[in-house]
């Protein structure tokens, strides 16, 4: 069975602090897929990433970026000069090979407060 | 394109009643899911399709029933519902084929069963 675990239930930083989140994963499949999912206060979940098992690549978009090692099986989010906007619940998640495009697992979720 | 759009945005049900909850697509999805999302326990999923006529169960079906008689348009019911329940509720939706895409969210259903 897959599980996604972020240990980190929540974390408060100040303005342009810089802000990993962690994420751990668990699977048995060699081909898997790996996500970022934003949720602000307004509810809605917002797409930031995707990442296959094949392409262990970092990720830079902006102030995000992302660290794949399938060594530790972790796949953290980094947000730099952090702002108040940044301020959310943040959700890592894992499909697993073809036939379960449609099924992921999510872990529980970090809670990042961004203070000015 | 709306994206994926669900109704209601809010519901309050008494124990016992029943109900349905809409989902609906227009990017011509093959795959679509609905998940509930409870506090500390990040997102769960209920059920889900891979097309049309094509349904099968999550991780947390108990309760729950849902049909595809169109690729569009993805239905919850709630049978008989739970205090159990109360929950906030989201569809979801992807491309299918070899190469599985990003799931894309609908705003969400907050449902709070009495």
């Amino acid at each position: 069975a897959q599980k996604v675990t972020q240990a980190q239930t929540e974390i408060s930083v100040v303005e342009k602090e810089d802000v990993t989140l962690d994420c751990v994963y668990e699977t048995r499949d060699t081909t898997y897929y790996l996500f970022w999912y934003k949720q602000p206060p307004s509810g809605e979940l917002v797409f930031l990433i995707r990442r296959n098992s094949f392409d262990e690549q970092n990720e830079i978009s902006g102030r995000y970026s992302w660290n794949f090692q399938k060594s530790t099986s972790s796949f953290n989010f980094t947000i730099t000069a952090s702002q108040v906007v940044d301020s959310a619940v943040y959700f890592c998640a894992l499909s697993e090979a073809v036939t379960s495009g449609s099924r992921l697992t999510f872990g529980e979720g970090t809670q990042l407060t961004v203070n000015p | 394109n709306a994206g994926v759009t669900q109704t209601p945005k809010f519901q309050v049900l008494k124990t016992g009643q029943s109900m349905t909850l809409q989902c609906a697509q227009d990017m011509n999805h093959e795959y679509m899911s609905w998940y509930r999302q409870d506090p500390g326990m990040g997102l769960r999923l209920i059920h889900y399709s891979v097309g049309a006529g094509i349904t099968d169960q999550g991780e947390v079906p108990n309760g729950y029933n849902v049909s595809r008689s169109t690729t569009e348009d993805f239905p919850l019911r709630l049978l008989s519902a739970a205090p159990s329940q109360t929950s906030v509720y989201f569809c979801a939706s992807s491309y299918g084929g070899g190469n599985p895409g990003t799931q894309y969210f609908g705003p969400g259903t907050r449902l709070l069963v009495l």
